[in-house]
């Protein structure tokens, strides 16, 4: 069956260090992959968009990386900070489809 | 720029009661969608619509209607409602193509009691 995992559901990193979210999927062949940041009571924000062509993209402090031979994305906050602290959500769209399909995200807070 | 609004933010229905959760956005996108979220569980799609007078049902859709006669507005309806209903709902719209950003409402809170 078709299944998103990212990794623990929850993350604690010290302030200025380098945050590394993983998205494994199994049984898609996504063509892309997004991730959201979602903070309490509101909704999820898009971050990135990762083509299944493309290795890496960037933007500011947040890197993404996209792996379809080990099917797995990864994301990489750097020089952390407090106000990162949030749900980070991995979202793919497979085939000739519109739709997203969501992982269960992974709570990410950074302590100062 | 009010994007994607969701009404109301919260609700408390009584198993059996039938509601509609509201969701229109100004952005003039074709597309629009239904999630809902529960712990663990991620966002899991209800239905969604590619235009005006077209939707389809996503991977939870039981226990749902959904019409969409114009391109702003896309509401949700609860037929009969029940305490496995009980979730966060958010509703997303996005341009055409594929891959585009989608943008989400806050959220309706739904408790079913």
């Amino acid at each position: 069956s078709q299944k998103i995992e990212q990794n623990s559901e929850a993350l604690n990193i010290q302030e200025g260090k380098t945050a590394t979210l993983t998205c494994n999927y199994t049984n898609y062949s996504p063509a892309y992959l997004q991730w959201y940041r979602q903070d309490p009571g509101r909704g999820p924000v898009f971050l990135l968009l990762i083509r299944e062509n493309e290795k890496e993209k960037r933007k500011e402090r947040l890197k993404v990386t996209f792996d379809t031979t080990l099917k797995q994305s990864l994301f990489h906050i750097t020089a952390s900070q407090p106000a990162d602290s949030a749900t980070y959500l991995c979202a793919l769209i497979s085939g000739s489809a519109r739709q997203l399909t969501f992982g269960s995200g992974t709570q990410l807070t950074v302590l100062p | 720029n009010a994007g994607v609004t969701q009404t109301p933010k919260f609700q408390v229905l009584k198993t059996g009661q039938s509601m509609t959760l509201q969701c229109a956005q100004d952005m003039n996108h074709e597309y629009m969608s239904w999630y809902r979220q529960d712990p663990g569980m991620g966002l899991r799609l209800i239905h969604y619509s590619v235009g005006a007078g077209i939707t389809d049902q996503g991977e939870v859709p039981n226990g749902y209607n959904v019409s969409r006669s114009t391109t702003e507005d896309f509401p949700l309806r609860l037929l009969s409602a029940a305490p496995s209903q009980t979730s966060v709902y958010f509703c997303a719209s996005s341009s055409r193509g594929r891959g585009t950003e989608a943008f989400f409402g806050q959220g309706t809170r739904l408790t079913v009691v």
